[in-house]
């Protein structure tokens, strides 16, 4: 089925530890894009990319790096993981920048940093 | 000051009742998102809205670009439609930066 495929769906990490969030989706869509959803703080943009080989960074991207080295993968590195990081993320993708033709979210990824 | 303010935060319902949730928003626009996401579940996209209305079975959607307000309408509501509903805005020329409100829960009760 066509859409935005993360995994994985849950993640324990110590404290320390990286590891890589991955994210794929089949659409063609150009446009894709991490978020954190934290209680009570709604959707936070941690980076996006508007294609292949280009990315920047969104209002909270300290502590991630991503790279865009094909049209379908847009994976997420946690380079050294605190428990401030403990979230729920979510990749999304779209065709345009305003989501025009659809705004599709992956099932999200629960990350939990002790 | 959030670019998005949704209103009411949380929303309690009996099963029938006609509900609605408010979105306002202060960049200016070309479309606007409403979301849904059940709990302990994934994002799903309901209505991307540029100008007037929309329906979709018992949801409705609604935008007024010159008030820069959106409403979605959920009519004869149900339990299942218990979730946190989301408004999403994308300013112009942002590269896919979307300004998201906090969301409204909504619980709905049989």
């Amino acid at each position: 089925n066509a859409g935005v495929t993360q995994t994985p769906k849950f993640q324990v990490l110590k404290t320390g530890q990286s590891m890589t969030l991955q994210c794929a989706q089949d659409m063609n869509h150009e446009y894709m894009s991490w978020y954190r959803q934290d209680p009570g703080m709604g959707l936070r943009l941690i980076h996006y990319s508007v294609g292949a080989g280009i990315t920047d960074q969104g209002e909270v991207p300290n502590g991630y790096n991503v790279s865009r080295s094909t049209t379908e993968d847009f994976p997420l590195r946690l380079l050294s993981a605190a428990p401030s990081q403990t979230s729920v993320y979510f990749c999304a993708s779209s065709y345009s920048s305003t989501g025009t033709y659809g705004y599709t979210f992956g099932s999200g990824t629960r990350l939990t940093v002790v | 000051k959030n670019e998005v303010e949704q209103s009411p935060q949380n929303l309690t319902a009996q099963e029938g009742e006609f509900i609605t949730i408010n979105c306002s928003y202060s960049v200016g626009i070309s479309a606007l998102h409403w979301l849904q996401q059940h709990p302990g579940g994934g994002i799903v996209s309901l209505f991307m809205l540029s100008s007037g209305k929309k329906k979709h079975g018992r949801l409705i959607a609604t935008i007024n670009i010159q008030e820069k307000h959106s409403s979605l309408h959920i009519t004869a509501s149900h339990p299942r439609d218990s979730a946190v509903y989301i408004c999403a805005a994308p300013p112009p020329n942002t590269g896919n930066q979307f300004y998201f409100g906090t969301g409204t829960s909504l619980t709905v009760i049989p």
